[in-house]
């Protein structure tokens, strides 16, 4: 069974700092793995995916999330925040025999300070 | 940019009462799904339907659903007896054949009183 886990429910940080949002999963086989982003009353935005090519995974935005099978984390960063990017992201798995089945983190809600 | 469509935005509804809600997946998609959000929980997958028929379900997604593609365009999550707890924000959800990204619309928000 798959499962994900976003460490911190709320992050905060001020406009052009680093933003790190935290993601570990758990899977039996080899995974997928994405990132959605959800704005306020708005639905779910693939910000990126990992699906075994590069662990380096670029997306829109700005963002981007490294795939580190030793630690099964795929942690999302953004250089330099900005006040737009205020949301809540999402980290989902989803197993390579699993009929596209996504599995979702609880979600970070990401508060950018001016 | 194709986008998955989902009507109503919001729904209210008396407990007991059956609800369909509506989505027309992106249109060279052949997979399909059905997430939902309950308030302050996460996103929980439903169901996905293939080829006119159910691929895979969750056990969340009992007798009391059922899901239907009446047409080429349209595909619909139908929730026989509403009850206080389906209260929800519901996603529907498409993909290509053979691709493992979905994309989402923006959700139907139910409340059931």
């Amino acid at each position: 069974a798959q499962s994900v886990t976003q460490l911190g429910s709320h992050v905060s940080v001020s406009e052009g700092a680093l933003v790190l949002l935290r993601c570990n999963y758990s899977s039996s086989v080899p995974p997928y793995l994405f990132w959605y982003v959800q704005y306020p009353n708005q639905g779910l935005q693939l910000l990126l995916k990992y699906t075994s090519a590069a662990t380096l995974v670029k997306g829109i935005n700005g963002f981007e999330a490294e795939f580190k099978k030793s630690e099964t984390s795929f942690h999302l960063t953004k250089p330099s925040a900005h006040m737009s990017d205020a949301a809540e992201y999402f980290c989902a798995v989803s197993e390579r025999n699993a009929g596209n089945m996504l599995t979702f983190g609880g979600g970070t809600r990401l508060m950018v300070k001016p | 940019e194709p986008e998955v469509t989902q009507t109503p935005s919001h729904q209210v509804t008396q407990m007991g009462q059956e609800v369909i809600l509506r989505c027309v997946p992106i249109s060279n998609h052949l997979y399909f799904y059905w997430y939902r959000q309950i308030l302050g929980q996460k996103v929980e997958f439903l169901v996905s339907f293939y080829n006119n028929e159910i691929s895979e379900k969750s056990e969340i997604f009992d007798d009391q659903f059922s899901v239907e593609r009446p047409d080429g365009s349209n595909f619909t999550l139908k929730i026989r007896s509403t009850k206080l707890e389906d209260s929800a924000m519901y996603f529907c959800a498409s993909s290509e054949a053979g691709a493992y990204t979905i994309y989402f619309g923006e959700g139907s928000w139910l409340t059931v009183v």
